[in-house]
């Protein structure tokens, strides 16, 4: 059965990094999400991603963040300068097309800033 | 208000029983309804979606009252593997972001 990707499943960084989290979404889908989920919390939704361009986001996306799909399978969310708070399991999910609701989620990347 | 609201739990229910909890939504507009299971820090999973008819997928039978805002699940003869949390999940307009609930702990016991 197809799945989502996610890499890295783990990924430690220091204050005021970069980072780049990974995801290749089923290969016939053509939405795209990144959800983010503090420990303990609810899952957030942060970006929605069609026809290459954000369709929506959240408050929580604000200027550090941004995607891109850059080639026809990866799905990417960069991070320009992380904040401890950005501490959370990031999950990426993909919906097959507007007709289907259901979203299917990655294994999602824990990210860790120290 | 919260968006999507359920009972934290957690519910011990004893292997075999049935359990049942509710979820309850804020927005009236919203189209779509969904329940997810997710285990112990692994991604959330589609457990069923949620039709105005109620549905059911063979143990589980979800339903949707609109006029009131909540959606519920029913498990029966509960298993061990059934112990995880579960997502109450709602599409406030079709295409876009879900919003989740914050979940409900289920832990079935021998």
């Amino acid at each position: 059965e197809p799945e989502v990707t996610q890499t890295p499943s783990h990924q430690v960084t220091q204050m005021g990094q970069e980072v780049i989290l990974r995801c290749v979404p089923i290969s016939n889908h053509l939405y795209f999400y990144w959800y983010r989920q503090i420990l303990g919390q609810k899952v957030e939704f942060l970006v929605s991603f069609y026809n290459n361009e954000i369709s929506e986001k959240s408050e929580i996306f604000d200027d550090q963040f941004s995607v891109e799909r850059p080639d026809g399978s990866n799905f990417t969310l960069k991070i320009r300068s992380t904040k401890l708070e950005d501490s959370a399991m990031y999950f990426c999910a993909s919906r097959e097309d507007r007709a289907i609701e259901t979203q299917y989620f990655g294994p999602g990347t824990r990210l860790l800033v120290l | 208000r919260k968006e999507v609201e359920q009972d934290p739990g957690p519910f011990n229910v004893p292997e075999g029983a049935t359990v049942a909890f509710n979820c309850t939504y804020s927005n009236s507009a919203s189209q779509s309804f969904f329940w997810y299971r997710q285990d112990c820090r692994k991604e959330p999973k589609l457990l069923m979606s949620v039709y105005s008819s109620g549905n059911e997928d063979g143990r589980f039978t979800a339903q949707l009252n609109r006029a009131s805002q909540y959606i519920s699940l029913l498990i029966r003869d509960s298993k061990l593997s059934d112990s995880a949390t579960y997502l109450c999940v709602v599409n406030e307009a079709a295409g876009n972001k879900l919003t989740f609930g914050g979940g409900t702990r289920v832990l079935v016991k021998p």
